[in-house]
């Protein structure tokens, strides 16, 4: 069984520009999460998917975020317009229940903000 | 609000030692605890989980890790580190609510040398 992929691996834009992150999770994972670590920080919690709908949004840091989950299978995280804070690694991590299941994660995606 | 505590950034022990990450939260309700370990260019990988059943909980690669509720304290340790254990590791807390969010700590980078 696939793990949770996350697409692109590295991606490396100029500040001001547009980036889309793509998850897809494990199948028939209703929960999605979207973590974040700045460099030299810990990782902190960027929201939650239940199946299409957001339960929990409140670590998205500003309205240059944008998370979607349509038809409750991938979701993409789009970032627009990039600032330099925005760099990091963007993990991705789903789960079968929310409170008791074991969040998977995937191998996260960097992004540099040039 | 929940936080989680890694003492020290990175450890370092030789081959065949004693391996001890240390890990400390606040909450006044025992949470779910967990640790996860990253290898390198590769996702979180669940090592081991606290789900208030036995204390002392123990994981995969021989790991193993101790609820302590007197100490707010879920240590992890390993009695003979391997060279395959080099890796980063991170203590996460999930609170006891109905979010499924995870709380990380700053994650702990353990060298092996031979």
């Amino acid at each position: 069984e696939a793990g949770v992929t996350q697409f692109p691996s590295h991606s490396v834009i100029e500040k001001g520009q547009t980036v889309t992150l793509r998850c897809d999770p494990i199948s028939g994972h209703d929960n999605l999460y979207w973590y974040r670590r700045v460099m030299g920080k810990e990782i902190k919690f960027l929201l939650h998917f239940v199946k299409e709908s957001k339960q929990d949004e409140s670590g998205m840091p500003n309205n240059r975020f944008l998370a979607e989950r349509t038809g409750g299978t991938y979701s993409t995280l789009k970032v627009q317009p990039a600032e330099l804070e925005d760099s990091g690694v963007y993990f991705c991590a789903s789960s079968q229940e929310a409170t008791r299941g074991i969040q998977y994660f995937g191998a996260g995606t960097r992004l540099s903000v040039l | 609000a929940q936080s989680v505590t890694q003492l020290g950034s990175h450890v370092s022990v030789s081959e065949g030692a004693l391996v001890l990450l240390r890990c400390n939260y606040s909450s006044s309700v025992p949470p779910y605890l967990f640790w996860y370990v990253q290898y390198p260019n590769q996702g979180l990988q669940l090592l081991l989980k606290y789900t208030s059943a036995a204390t002392l909980v123990k994981g995969i690669n021989g790991f193993e890790a101790e609820f302590k509720k007197s100490e707010t304290s879920f240590h992890l340790t390993k009695p003979s580190a391997h060279m395959s254990d080099a890796a980063e590791y991170f203590c996460a807390v999930r609170p006891p609510s109905n979010t499924g969010k995870l709380i990380f700590g700053q994650g702990t980078t353990l060298q092996v040398k031979p």
